[in-house]
């Protein structure tokens, strides 16, 4: 089975600042990796995704991701945030090459303050 | 199409009252998924539709739950004699056959057992 785990629940930047949200994953197999973003009281809107090929994912809004086989990590990144970004950022996994369930981490608060 | 839409938005029920929540995926997408996520915690999956067949179900998924997809169309979750712990946020989500699995979700449905 695979599991995703994100160390960070909240993470407080300022606007114009740099970020990086964590997430590793576990899994004995090769897996599809995603990034999706969820404003309040809203659905799940993905930001990017690792399917195989370069292990740099660039994504909507300026975020973009890099997969690690060896760390086992596919960590977020944004060079310069908005205030529009706050939101909660969810990792998942899922089996590559199926159209199994995604696991999700539980979940990155990004607070950016002015 | 706009996107996958999800009836009600919210719902507030009393212990031991039947609800049932509907799902309208994508149109072109032959695959369904129901989620349910609980405050500060990433989605869980539930379970699974291909067309009309129940593929996969997660041992969340109670007796007390039944989802369907008669048509392959729109779907609905049934949650019978609903107890407390059934508050939480249900999400659906819908995908193209192919082994990528981006999965498009819903705005969900809020569920509040008083």
């Amino acid at each position: 089975a695979q599991s995703v785990t994100q160390l960070d629940s909240q993470v407080p930047v300022f606007e114009e600042a740099p970020v990086e949200l964590r997430c590793n994953y576990s899994s004995s197999v090769s897996v599809y990796l995603f990034w999706y973003v969820q404003y309040p009281n809203q659905g799940l809107q993905l930001l990017l995704k690792y399917l195989s090929g370069s292990t740099l994912v660039k994504g909507i809004n300026g975020f973009e991701a890099e997969f690690n086989k060896s760390q086992t990590s596919f960590h977020l990144r944004k060079p310069s945030v908005h205030i529009s970004d706050t939101a909660e950022y969810f990792c998942a996994v899922t089996l590559a090459g199926t159209a199994s369930k995604l696991t999700f981490g539980t979940g990155t608060r990004l607070q950016v303050m002015l | 199409d706009t996107g996958v839409s999800q009836d009600p938005r919210h719902k507030i029920t009393k212990r031991g009252q039947n609800v049932t929540f509907r799902c309208d995926p994508i149109s072109e997408h032959n695959r369904l998924y129901w989620y349910r996520q609980t405050l500060g915690q990433g989605p869980e999956f539930l379970t699974y539709f291909q067309n009309e067949a129940q593929l996969e179900k997660s041992r969340l998924l109670s007796d007390r739950f039944s989802a369907e997809r008669p048509k392959g169309s729109f779907s609905t979750l049934e949650i019978q004699r609903t107890e407390q712990g059934d508050s939480a946020m249900y999400l659906c989500a819908s995908s193209e056959t192919g082994n990528y699995n981006e999965q498009f979700f819903g705005p969900g449905t809020r569920l509040t057992v008083l």
